[in-house]
């Protein structure tokens, strides 16, 4: 029973190529999250959503476009990937306000482009 | 804007020492929390701090928070070879559920 499970786990693709990591979560969190992390490990907030509504939308190019088609799946669609998009992308949802006591991470989406 | 630092980034131990990693943040928070990473892995929580004065134990590790030095740290007791990992630092951003990070801690312990 995987709390927040992403797929692929490892994704390798080609420049230019147009790419999906999926991310669901059964805990009943309203709320979901892309993170990026680095080659050197760095981690950085991407996008929120909130009950499907983008509350979260950091500088990152609009080749990344995530979607929510319920509050349950939150997914990131990546155009035209260049060699510098390579980095482990983890998923995470929260349930904010009262009863918030911390975030759960997906596995990780190691992508790679070549 | 919202800065966290994490220091020491590396720190290579022998087993049975004892250690301590901090964490400190730049502006108000509602909330710090630890994780831990192992190589490949996702990232798992360890504790939750949300006031100022808080302490949290789970075996060898203790956290504390002092909001009004903003500081966090993750103490380390008799460290064994099983907790080498990476260990982060993150904050939360007040009212907006958002988590700036800090750079992480390369912890290796050797037998």
């Amino acid at each position: 029973d995987t709390a927040v499970s992403q797929t692929p786990k490892y994704l390798v693709t080609q420049m230019g190529n147009d790419k999906s990591i999926k991310c669901e979560q059964n805990l009943g969190h309203d709320t979901m999250y892309w993170y990026k992390q680095d080659s050197k490990k760095f981690l950085k907030i991407m996008f929120s959503y909130n009950n499907k509504e983008l509350i979260i939308n950091e500088t990152v190019p609009n080749r990344f476009s995530p979607k929510s088609p319920d509050k349950a799946h939150l997914n990131l669609h990546i155009n035209s990937l260049e060699l510098g998009d390579s980095a482990v992308y983890f998923c995470a949802s929260s349930r904010p306000g009262q009863g918030h006591y911390g975030y759960t991470f997906g596995s990780g989406t190691r992508l790679t482009v070549v | 804007e919202l800065k966290v630092e994490q220091n020491p980034l590396f720190l290579s131990m022998q087993e049975g020492k004892n250690y301590t990693i901090y964490c400190n943040y730049s502006t108000t928070s509602d909330r710090l929390y630890w994780y831990r990473q192992d190589p490949g892995k996702s990232l798992e929580s360890l504790f939750v701090l949300l006031s100022n004065g808080a302490v949290k134990q789970e075996g060898r590790l203790m956290a504390s928070l002092d909001t009004k030095a903003r500081l966090s740290t993750l103490h380390i007791t008799a460290a064994v070879h099983d907790l080498s990992a990476t260990y982060f630092c993150a904050v939360e951003v007040a009212g907006n559920y958002q988590l700036i990070w800090g750079a992480g801690t390369k912890l290796i312990i050797k037998p």
